[in-house]
């Protein structure tokens, strides 16, 4: 199985400063018909999971232009540019280049 | 609006059984490939299982492969999943969620909870 792993696992912010999280795969997650498949998901307390990013760096739709990810092969990146209030929760990536599609361990993200 | 509501949690016994139900709605349901997800605090998020849209293929994570079953009925708009033989270790919330090529998991129901305990 692929290893997803995110650091850091917790993360404080000023709100209107940067964020980012890394997300680092133990195989490459280039799919053979050219595609990567990285998710991230923002899991708000009290709520189910909702995607972010599809593909690396697809914003999905309603997400706020902050978001933005980025990377490739094994190394990805969640940025948020401006940290707001509702940003609040846990951020997870996800593979699903290779069966069984497996979730990093989640970043904590609270605000100072 | 897309929405998926999940059902059928409870507290169970060791080796007990449970049918959990996904009924969805604001799309239509034999379009799309779906996906049962499952949570715990100890061991995080879990894709559990996967089926496609005409439920011709099916796929399990090992953890459950042999004990839990995934169905659909696409005239009733609904999902389920079939647990057998539980163990504490299936002790989670359990999600239903879209899952279409490209972009996965897109919309998540409110979960489930299923407790296995004595």
């Amino acid at each position: 199985d692929i290893v997803m792993t995110q650091t850091p696992l917790s993360l404080s912010v000023t709100p209107g400063q940067p964020a980012s999280i890394s997300c680092k795969s133990s195989q490459s997650l280039l799919h053979s018909g050219g595609k990567t498949y990285l998710y991230w998901y923002l899991q708000k307390p009290g709520q189910s999971p909702h995607l972010l990013i599809s593909q690396v760096s697809n914003r999905f739709s309603g997400v706020p232009d902050r978001f933005s990810g980025s990377g490739s092969g094994t190394d990805f990146t969640l940025k948020i540019s401006r940290v707001e209030t509702e940003d609040v929760g846990v951020y997870y990536c996800m593979q699903s280049t290779q069966l069984p599609r497996t979730f990093g361990q989640g970043t904590k993200v609270e605000i100072k | 609006q897309v929405q998926l509501v999940e059902s059928g949690g409870g507290l169970v016994k060791p080796g007990g059984s449970l049918r959990l139900s996904c009924a969805a709605s604001g799309f239509i349901l034999s379009d799309f490939h779906m996906s049962w997800i499952r949570q715990t605090p100890g061991k995080g998020l879990e894709w559990v299982s996967y089926i496609a849209s005409s439920g011709t293929s099916v796929y399990y994570a090992d953890s459950v492969k042999g004990r839990f079953s995934i169905s659909r009925d696409n005239a009733k708009n609904s999902l389920f999943l079939q647990m057998n033989s539980l163990g504490a270790d299936d002790t989670a919330v359990y999600y239903c969620a879209r899952d279409r090529v490209g972009i996965v998991f897109d919309y998540w129901g409110q979960g489930t909870l299923v407790t296995v305990s004595s």
